[in-house]
């Protein structure tokens, strides 16, 4: 089952505005990473916070964590057509019974941002 | 991507066919893993491994197959048991154990004809 669950599932902006984007997780996890997708490419890691950090920035992205609310956003500045692609989220947590990690990825949210 | 090659990109299989689907890394990345994407989705994980001969079933497991007998290579096949495997199928790697970043190949598809 899904671990993470992004909302909106869509989100259409004109340049330059700002988009925000939610994630939202049921259990602990050691760490959230954001990852943007091209269509019908791989993912591209964007940036990962780990769960003792609440805000964390790369260049135009900011990414929140609040593990009492089990729910990361992920917030793109002054978006740019560039921008447009599908975002997830992923948790990462110890896999049951081992010491390996393991993955797991949300829905997505598709962004779409107008020239 | 970078150093992960995913192959074929697009393949067609016929219904009661298996099929493989290669992935090679030259990250020197102890753990691999495979993910199903269908489309509109997100990831779901298939099979992920940490070391050398070990792997692990994930969320869906059923009608898939893999092996890992060389560090660099995590081969998938989907299995005539597999329903419905027509989708996006991703693998990806990533040194040690938690919080390291995954890195992705760029996919293959496959269909059913």
């Amino acid at each position: 089952s899904q671990q993470g669950e992004e909302d909106p599932q869509a989100l259409s902006i004109q340049e330059g505005e700002n988009a925000t984007m939610n994630c939202s997780y049921k259990t602990s996890i050691n760490n959230l990473q954001w990852y943007r997708q091209n269509s019908g490419r791989g993912l591209v890691h964007l940036i990962l916070i780990r769960s003792n950090e609440r805000e964390k920035h790369s260049g135009r992205l900011r990414v929140t964590l609040d593990t009492s609310k089990k729910s990361s956003s992920l917030l793109i500045t002054a978006s740019r057509a560039a921008d447009t692609a599908s975002y997830f989220c992923a948790t990462d947590a110890w896999a049951g019974g081992t010491s390996y990690g393991k993955l797991t990825f949300g829905q997505g949210t598709i962004l779409t941002v107008h020239p | 991507d970078g150093g992960i090659t995913q192959s074929p990109k697009y393949l067609f299989r016929k219904e009661g066919q298996n099929v493989t689907l290669s992935c090679e890394q030259n990250l020197n990345h102890d753990a691999m893993y495979w993910y199903r994407q269908d489309p509109g989705q997100g990831l779901r994980l298939i099979y992920y491994s940490q070391i050398v001969n070990d792997f692990q079933k994930g969320d869906i497991a059923e009608g898939y197959s893999v092996s890992r007998e060389k560090k660099e290579s995590f081969p998938l096949t989907v299995t005539s048991a597999q329903k419905n495997p027509t989708a996006f199928y991703l693998c990806a790697t990533r040194q040690g154990y938690l919080g390291n970043t995954i890195y992705f190949g760029e996919g293959s598809w496959l269909t059913v004809v």
